[in-house]
């Protein structure tokens, strides 16, 4: 299995409450993602990053901001958690190379929801 | 964006039978990268197969293998063989090298491998 981690694996939570998903990697990915999969549904890209200092918005708007301040570290925060925000987040990497045959390695997610 | 469909939401198939998954995507590009990724129920997502456009030949990774059609823009997965761990979420996605490595990915097949 690929080394990218996702910590907490389920959480319930409250409306309201401020949240951080952590997600970590130890292959030394410039390329991180953040996907938004509702059950059986499919990924929605909501934030990505080319790495340290860089984030951008992807293509499903979202409420949550990230940061990299690090290479190896994406989290995800959500200042205020409502029930909309119930959803499982997925955290993915992949090497760096436009052009090249790069695959995404995803972590094992984590299962939001908000009460 | 690009756009991938993936027209059947549930398949089945027999142990030790062959299924066949279809994936097509709407893309004016020449160049590109397809590719298949399995999510198992409460288990990381992880590659299955890949596909360079230019490439003609089907690309083949022991008992899964592709049917690429590039005129029809088609991009099926086939399972020879198929065994109980097959059974799984399988996501079609396709890369494009302009848009850094952004990967649009299909709704997802269910596949129910049935004893």
């Amino acid at each position: 299995e690929a080394d990218i981690y996702q910590t907490p694996r389920y959480l319930v939570i409250g409306t309201g409450k401020k949240i951080t998903l952590e997600c970590s990697q130890t292959m030394g990915h410039d390329k991180m993602y953040w996907y938004q999969q509702d059950p059986g549904m499919e990924l929605h890209l909501i934030h990505y990053s080319y790495g340290v200092n860089s984030t951008e918005k992807g293509d499903l708007s979202s409420e949550s901001t990230v940061s990299r301040i690090r290479t190896e570290h994406f989290p995800l925060t959500l200042e205020s958690a409502r029930p909309s925000h119930t959803s499982q987040y997925l955290c993915a990497s992949s090497e760096p190379g436009i052009g090249v045959l790069n695959e995404q390695y995803f972590g094992p997610g984590t299962r939001l929801t908000v009460t | 964006a690009q756009t991938v469909t993936q027209s059947q939401p549930e398949m089945s198939v027999q142990e030790a039978e062959t299924v066949t998954l279809s994936c097509t995507y709407d893309t004016s590009e020449s160049d590109y990268y397809l590719f298949w990724y399995k999510q198992p129920p409460s288990r990381q997502m992880i590659l299955v197969i890949r596909q360079e456009a230019y490439k003609q030949q089907n690309a083949t990774e022991n008992r899964f293998s592709v049917n690429f059609q590039k005129a029809a823009k088609s991009f099926s997965l086939k399972i020879s063989d198929s065994q109980l761990g097959d059974a799984a979420m399988y996501f079609c996605a396709y890369r494009s090298p302009n848009t850094g490595n952004q990967f649009y990915f299909g709704t997802g097949t269910s596949l129910t491998v049935i004893p």
